[in-house]
């Protein structure tokens, strides 16, 4: 069975430095694909970036990126310059390829992030 | 704003009750999917729909059930709720039936709590 492993309870990081967030999955399927969502305390759950196991180039969209290291099956995000609204709990996300016949996601613990000024 | 929403934000209800929680799918999604979040066991799958038709199972009890209307709203009913059943409950779509590259979007949840 497919799993997502969130080492990192809780983290704190200053305003606008970087933070690295861990994500480790355990998969024997080739065809994957990672997600990551913040869900603020207000609760709602929010896309923010996903990576495809047969992507060669890691995945960016805006201040996140992602780490991919397929071999180590790791799947780290990367906030730059953080903003005291990225303090959140940020959830690592996988969804297998069953032919297309299915996709839920399967969710790590979390990880809480803390911004402080 | 994800474009999709959910029906009532916050329900309290007593033990042995029975709730509907309502969901719209972002335009032109097929798939509705539902999720439980707990403190004890996190955001859990339990049932996914496709353009009416049911397509996966999760964890989800036989208490609960889903449909999903020719309009692609789903509804998800809740009945004999106990003290556990308080939690978080999501509902997402997505484009698709499924497949890895096929990105879900969520709705703000619905908070039940069973008193």
């Amino acid at each position: 069975a497919q799993k997502i492993t969130q080492t990192q309870p809780g983290m704190f990081v200053q305003e606008k430095e970087a933070v690295t967030l861990d994500c480790t999955y355990d998969t024997s399927d080739q065809s994957y694909g990672l997600f990551w969502y913040k869900q603020p305390s207000s609760g709602e759950m929010i896309f923010l970036i996903y990576q495809g196991s047969y992507d060669e180039q890691n995945a960016t969209e805006g201040r996140y990126s992602l780490n991919f290291q397929k071999a180590r099956k790791s799947a780290n995000l990367v906030i730059s310059a953080s903003q005291l609204g990225d303090s959140a709990m940020y959830f690592c996300a996988i969804k297998m390829n069953y032919g297309g016949s299915q996709g839920n996601l399967i969710f790590g613990k979390g990880t809480k992030l803390s911004v402080k000024p | 704003d994800s474009g999709v929403t959910q029906t009532p934000k916050h329900l309290i209800t007593a033990t042995g009750q029975r709730v509907t929680l309502r969901c719209s799918p972002r335009s032109g999604d097929l798939s509705v999917y539902w999720y439980q979040q707990s403190l004890d066991q996190g955001l859990q799958f339990l049932i996914q729909y496709y353009n009416g038709e049911e397509r996966a199972k999760g964890n989800i009890l036989e208490r609960f059930s889903a449909q999903q209307f020719p309009d692609l709203h789903s509804e998800l009913n809740l009945s004999s709720l106990e003290l556990g059943d308080s939690a978080l409950y999501f509902c997402a779509s997505s484009i698709q039936a499924g497949g890895s590259t096929d990105t879900q979007y969520f709705g703000p949840g619905t908070r039940l709590t069973v008193l």
